[in-house]
């Protein structure tokens, strides 16, 4: 099946440094690609919505400046964490739609996530 | 706006006990809901998904119903082993849109 992979798994900074993530389609192409935040025993909240060629949208409430997302290709998504704090330490989790998916319908994959602390 | 709400929040039963998760959304206007799984500090599987123009669907032990009227989706798993033990979360999908509303979670333990 689909596969997304993300990279790093675990990354540790220090506070006001940048990190980045990288979110990639292994074996199929995703026009569209999502970003998600996951606090420690809490749910998955929607960060961004990354669409190839275009500017992401952000949910409200996300800071667009904060965290850049950019979306190269129909493979790869990236969402870089800018002057990070403590506070957003957190789960990323990136997911990618596959188009007409078998059954027809669209179907999104996610990818397993990367733990970001930062110190 | 989509709120989705799973209850009960926390689960601790003995090995072998028939369970139901619920999972109950606000807007029905959905395109489909999908019921995940979540190890400690890991990422999603995919347990089953549901089609809007669909009732049910099965996996093995795993039955997960929806009714898009009422707002509700359970999932059933019978015989409940150890390995069952982890986070479900459920989700919806609102149609014309991609993006995910994932419930707040049911964290289940099944004990030996």
């Amino acid at each position: 099946g689909a596969v997304v992979s993300q990279h790093p798994s675990r990354v540790i900074c220090k506070s006001g440094t940048s990190v980045k993530i990288e979110c990639r389609s292994l074996d199929f192409q995703a026009t569209t690609m999502f970003w998600y935040r996951q606090f420690p025993k809490q749910s998955l909240m929607l960060m961004a919505t990354s669409n190839e060629g275009s500017k992401a949208t952000y949910e409200q409430g996300v800071e667009k400046d904060k965290f850049l997302i950019n979306h190269a290709s129909l493979t790869l998504s990236t969402l870089t964490v800018t002057s990070a704090h403590p506070e957003d330490s957190s789960f990323y989790i990136c997911s990618a739609v596959s188009p007409h998916s078998r059954g027809g319908a669209d179907t999104q994959y996610f990818g397993p996530g990367t733990r970001l602390t930062v110190l | 706006k989509q709120e989705v709400t799973q209850i009960p929040a926390a689960l601790s039963v003995p090995e072998g006990e028939n369970l139901v998760l619920n999972c109950s959304f606000t807007d029905s206007a959905i395109y489909n809901l999908q019921w995940f799984r979540q190890d400690p500090g890991k990422g999603l599987t995919s347990l089953l998904l549901i089609q809007s123009s669909q009732r049910e669907q099965t996996s093995g032990r795993l039955n997960a119903s929806l009714d898009k009227s009422s707002g509700r989706s359970t999932l059933y798993i019978a015989a409940s082993q150890p390995g069952d033990s982890a986070t479900y979360l459920c989700a919806v999908v609102r149609g014309g849109t991609y993006k995910y509303i994932f419930g707040t979670g049911t964290r289940l333990k099944v004990l030996a």
